[in-house]
């Protein structure tokens, strides 16, 4: 069963840039939309980007992301390693969130455990 | 964007109570709606896809089902380990939105 694992930092400063990235295991990395998606601290859920590993030319993926993060946010992926990656620049305290990794089919049926983002001085 | 719309926002229950979750998209989605739990401190768990599918592994006393731009999750006996919140989620049209959540509580 596909499990996915990600890490990155967990405290920044704001203006900085909040890098993450997760590992897919047990799993094909082809054939599937991989994505990003946060959580403020008791607040609902925010889609905040995908890369398209669906098609079956995956040396071209294609990205897709949320407009009201679209010019700070970048989803990379290395399928050769199974990873893909979520930069997002000039954080401020309203980017601290939990942010988790899945996997898109008929929903996201796949989760990464979540990492905790915290923006502070 | 299309607006999901939940309620209610929360609700106490007891155990073995039937329990409805509504959910409203701001426009035509047809069946393009997923259903997730979420339990402190941990990710969310799909439950429902395309409105009325239940997940592999999800217990049957969770169903959904759909009328035009209004969902439904039924939860049909309240267990002790569905206390949690509950979220809608449209996968009809980028950007993909989700409901604010209902919470479920112990009455």
């Amino acid at each position: 069963q596909v499990q996915l694992q990600q890490w990155g930092a967990g405290l920044l400063k704001p203006s900085e840039t909040l890098s993450l990235t997760c590992s897919v295991y047990d799993g094909s990395f082809s054939g599937y939309f991989w994505s990003w998606i946060r959580q403020a601290p008791g607040k609902g859920l925010e889609w905040i980007g995908e890369i398209d590993h669906s098609s079956s030319t995956n040396n071209n993926p294609s990205f897709n992301y949320n407009p009201s993060l679209k010019t700070r946010v970048t989803i990379s992926a290395d399928a050769s390693k199974s990873q893909f990656s979520l930069n997002l620049t000039s954080v401020t305290a309203a980017d601290s969130a939990v942010y988790y990794c899945a996997r898109r089919g008929s929903g996201w049926h796949t989760w990464g455990q979540g990492t905790l983002v915290t923006v502070s001085s | 964007d299309i607006q999901m719309t939940q309620s209610p926002s929360s609700l106490s229950a007891s155990v073995g109570d039937r329990v409805t979750i509504t959910c409203r998209a701001s426009q035509m989605i047809m069946t393009y709606l997923n259903w997730y739990q979420q339990k402190p401190g941990k990710a969310p768990q799909l439950l429902i896809y395309a409105a009325s599918y239940l997940q592999s592994g999800v217990p049957s006393r969770f169903s959904g089902s759909a009328f035009r731009t209004d969902f439904t999750l039924t939860i049909s006996s309240l267990q002790p380990e569905d206390f949690a919140t509950y979220y809608c989620q449209q996968s009809y049209s980028s950007p993909w939105t989700f409901g604010q959540g209902t919470k479920v509580e112990i009455k």
